[in-house]
């Protein structure tokens, strides 16, 4: 079946530093991937979408990378803030669906 | 703030009884997709509807109905609930059908809790 993997085990890192967040995903080529952020209790907030002909997109100090090759996106946050601790989540349709991975929770100490 | 509304935020209901869950979308999206997010997981698509019809459906028993309206607002009945249909129940509005490239845009969900 098809699969959107993201590492589940929490990212803690130091304000200030680079966060990196892969997203995997198995069984099929989807022609974009897409990432949003989830505060507690709240519903997910989109952030960057990447196009399967796009190596790279960049927002501000967000970063997106898309490697059909590994089947796989790296999405990075330079300069980390504390403001920026949240579940970050990867998503790509699956028809009329969007295939969510399970996310990863993010906390940036100052 | 996405401008999608979801009613009630919190629901508790006892297992067989129905639930009826609604949600305004965002001025201008003519579709509306449904999600369910248990605790710890990624959101789960329940179904899609476009213009007044679904469009898409989810692994859900079909105990999971929807509808929506012509101002795009939409509904979401679950009957004979069980224990695991507590989550947080999430509406999303776009501006076209998922599998095009439509970034959605959620609301803040209800947590529906099956007692």
């Amino acid at each position: 079946s098809q699969k959107i993997e993201q590492n589940s085990e929490a990212l803690n890192i130091q304000e200030g530093k680079t966060a990196t967040l892969t997203c995997n995903y198995t069984n099929y080529s989807p022609a974009y991937l897409q990432w949003y952020r989830q505060d507690p209790g709240r519903g997910p907030v989109f952030l960057l979408l990447i196009r399967e002909n796009e190596k790279e997109k960049r927002k501000e100090r967000l970063k997106v990378t898309f490697d059909t090759t590994l089947k796989q996106s790296l999405f990075h946050i330079t300069a980390s803030q504390p403001a920026d601790s949240a579940t970050y989540l990867c998503a790509a349709a699956t028809g009329y669906a969007l295939n969510f991975g399970k996310g990863t929770s993010l906390l940036v100490t100052p | 703030e996405t401008g999608v509304t979801q009613s009630p935020t919190h629901l508790i209901k006892t297992r067989g009884q129905q639930v009826t869950l609604r949600c305004s979308s965002q001025s201008g999206h003519n579709t509306v997709s449904w999600y369910q997010q248990a605790l710890g997981q990624g959101p789960q698509f329940i179904f899609q509807y476009y213009r007044e019809e679904e469009n898409g459906r989810g692994n859900f028993p079909p105990r999971f109905s929807g509808l929506q309206f012509p101002n795009y607002s939409s509904e979401l009945n679950v009957n004979a609930l069980e224990l695991d249909d507590s989550a947080l129940y999430l509406c999303a509005s776009s501006l076209a059908k998922t599998g095009v490239g439509e970034k959605l845009f959620f609301g803040s969900g209800t947590q529906l809790s099956v007692l």
